[in-house]
């Protein structure tokens, strides 16, 4: 059975840093597209970033230069870095499979940035 | 980017009614190479992550009730749930993959 397990949010200042796990089971993370997608407070869903099999990453504007995915094959876990951390970040990040439509996702991890 | 536009925002409907959710891109999601259009449909429950109903515009998902059905072409784009029942109440995302990076959602419709 495909599973992913989101862990590692939480409340955080502006500025500062996290780094969200995606744990997958089922599958391999190496094999697949992994992408984090956000949902903020009562907002819609907004994709952040895409992390290829071979290797390529892409991200939405919003969040170049400060967030970067990767994975450790090893335990089958995709991250997410996420620095210089804005109020406008605040949302559920949803970690999800795939390469055109999107049909695993996690359960999401909240993540608060406030002062 | 391709802009995805969900009309209406809300609708109520009676059990065993039909619901229409209609999406329009703002530019074509049909691929002429393979004649595909590059749309999918989402069902996400309060409290829950999105869950996968219909890819490429019209095909469901394994395990996806035959009530929900999608159709459209081009930049126009329809998810029918034919025979409203209580578990289907939730809100509806469309969500194009023609111009991947971004991935682009529209704003959600809530059925109630």
């Amino acid at each position: 059975e495909v599973q992913l397990v989101e862990f590692g949010g939480g409340l955080t200042q502006p500025g500062e840093s996290l780094r969200l796990s995606c744990a997958a089971s089922g599958f391999s993370v190496s094999d697949n597209y992994m992408n984090w997608i956000r949902q903020a407070p009562g907002k819609g869903l907004e994709w952040v970033s895409i992390l290829y099999s071979a290797g390529s990453t892409y991200y939405t504007d919003s969040v170049k230069g400060r967030f970067t995915i990767s994975r450790d094959n090893s335990k089958n876990t995709v991250y997410l870095q996420m620095t210089r951390l804005r109020a406008e970040d605040t949302a559920v990040y949803y970690c999800a499979r795939g390469g055109n439509w999107f049909d695993s996702w996690g359960q999401g991890t909240p993540v608060t940035v406030s002062s | 980017d391709i802009v995805m536009t969900q009309f209406p925002d809300s609708l109520a409907v009676s059990l065993g009614e039909r619901a229409t959710i209609n999406c329009k891109s703002s530019q074509s999601v049909l691929y002429r190479s393979d004649n595909k259009n590059y749309l999918a449909w989402y069902q996400q429950k309060p409290g829950q992550p999105p869950k996968l109903l219909i890819y490429w515009a019209s095909t469901r998902e394994s395990g996806v009730p035959d009530r929900f059905s999608g159709s459209g072409s081009g930049t126009d784009f329809t998810l029918t749930i034919s025979a409203l029942q209580a578990e289907d109440v939730a809100v509806y995302y469309c969500q194009q993959y023609y111009s991947t990076i971004p991935y682009t959602f529209g704003q959600g419709t809530k059925v109630e």
